[in-house]
């Protein structure tokens, strides 16, 4: 079963407006990692926070964490059309986890220009 | 450099056959992660090596086999096939051996099971 729960599951906009995600996840983790996939394609790494941060940036993406609600979001500022893709969210689950990363269901974000 | 490479990228089998799905990881990244996604239940975990070593595994029946190689190249292997084995399969690599490693993932291979 999917550890993370992701809100909206779609989501449609216009270019150069704001999009935000949310993930849960259920129990501790080290790390969480959000992932963008375009359609039938693998999965592109986006980000990554660890559980001791509580907000990070890379390019137009801010991620937070709460660690006591056991939540996230993910921002896309001013949305391009390239940016229609299913967005997704990953934990670790604490301990050792060798590869395995529990995934959210998934945010479906379409950019309209 | 190159990125993860699978083969093939799209399989049709019928019920009762096996398969063997091929992945290359990133050069100089020796583990190799493999998962399965369905529309219904999303992105799974299947299992983890480094180093030809099996170090993680998900819950999959036993008919879900993987190996890897001194190269780190590494095979998963799916015997008699259920329909329900219809999906998108991923491998992904990672450069570091522990936690905090980015996933990278090839483009999949897509089995059809008819």
């Amino acid at each position: 079963s999917q550890q993370g729960e992701e809100d909206p599951q779609a989501l449609s906009i216009q270019e150069g407006e704001n999009a935000t995600m949310n993930c849960s996840y259920k129990t501790s983790i080290n790390n969480l990692q959000w992932y963008r996939q375009n359609s039938g394609r693998g999965l592109v790494h986006l980000i990554l926070i660890r559980s001791n941060e509580r907000e990070k940036h890379s390019g137009r993406l801010r991620v937070t964490l709460d660690t006591s609600k056991k939540s996230s979001s993910l921002l896309i500022t001013a949305s391009r059309a390239a940016d229609t893709a299913s967005y997704f969210c990953a934990t670790d689950g604490g301990g050792t986890s060798y590869g395995k990363l529990t995934f959210g269901q998934g945010t479906i974000l379409t950019v309209h220009p | 450099k190159a990125g993860v490479t699978q083969t093939p990228r799209y399989l049709i089998k019928t019920r009762g056959q096996q398969v063997t799905l091929s992945c290359s990881p990133i050069s100089g990244h020796r583990s190799v992660s493999w998962y399965q996604q369905t529309p219904g239940q999303g992105l799974q975990f299947l299992f983890e090596y480094f180093s030809e070593t099996q170090r993680n595994k998900g819950n999959f029946p036993g008919r879900f086999s993987g190996r890897q190689f001194s190269n780190s190249r590494s095979e998963m292997n799916v015997s008699t096939l259920e329909l329900g084995d219809s999906a998108l399969y991923l491998c992904a690599s990672s450069r570091l051996q522990g936690q905090n490693s980015p996933l990278h993932f090839g483009n999949g291979t897509r089995l059809t099971v008819t």
